[in-house]
């Protein structure tokens, strides 16, 4: 089966500073790849997306990074913000079947 | 406005006893997602519904059950909860074959079972 897996658990940056949450898939089939943020106690929120046919999607203070050679996936926030505090999970997938999620990264927004 | 609407937010279920978690969506999408989503853990896909067509995941135990009255409604029961059952479950729905495949998430209901 597919796993979708992150580099790092935690992530802590300055206020103002750029983040980069990395994510490792392994289902070369995969077709589409997201990106959630999910609040203390709340239900992940869409954050940007991309499909297998781009590299590369801007969004707003967002970027994500889609490398299919080494089936990597980045999320990059520009000037995070205390707001940006959050647990980011990777998902994948392809078709109307539910998303394999990586096990999440807690950016720790320090001030 | 809300979109995926579920209920309750809280619920507490004692062991072994019945219980039943609702989902709603006003957003006539033709997918329906169930998670559960364990504390510090990543949601893990339960099934869905494609339309009325119900997907069940290799490794979803027999425990939990599912059901979809309309589009609009979708359930999930668990009929003998365990201890290990307690976490976060989470109803997602979507709108496959019009080119979206965002997953559009409820705020979840807490289960505990006691």
């Amino acid at each position: 089966g597919e796993s979708v897996g992150l580099h790092l658990p935690t992530l802590s940056v300055q206020e103002g500073d750029n983040s980069i949450i990395n994510c490792a898939y392994s289902n070369s089939a995969s077709d589409y790849f997201i990106w959630y943020k999910q609040e203390s106690g709340k239900g992940p929120q869409f954050i940007i997306d991309i499909r297998s046919n781009m590299d590369k999607r801007q969004g707003q203070r967002v970027t994500v990074l889609l490398n299919k050679t080494v089936k990597h996936l980045s999320l990059q926030i520009a000037a995070t913000q205390p707001g940006d505090s959050a647990v980011y999970f990777c998902g994948s997938g392809g078709g109307a079947d539910g998303l394999t999620f990586g096990k999440g990264t807690h950016l720790i927004i320090q001030p | 406005d809300a979109m995926v609407i579920q209920n309750p937010r809280y619920q507490v279920t004692q062991f072994g006893k019945p219980v039943t978690l609702s989902c709603s969506q006003t957003l006539n999408h033709n997918v329906m997602y169930w998670y559960q989503q364990k504390s510090s853990q990543a949601p893990k896909l339960l099934f869905h519904y494609y339309d009325k067509d119900f997907n069940n995941e290799a490794d979803t135990p027999d425990n939990f059950q599912s059901r979809r009255p309309n589009t609009s409604f979708c359930f999930l029961d668990i009929r003998s909860p365990g201890l290990g059952d307690a976490a976060m479950y989470l109803c997602a729905t979507s709108r496959w074959g019009q080119g979206d495949y965002e997953q559009y998430f409820g705020p979840g209901t807490r289960l505990t079972v006691t």
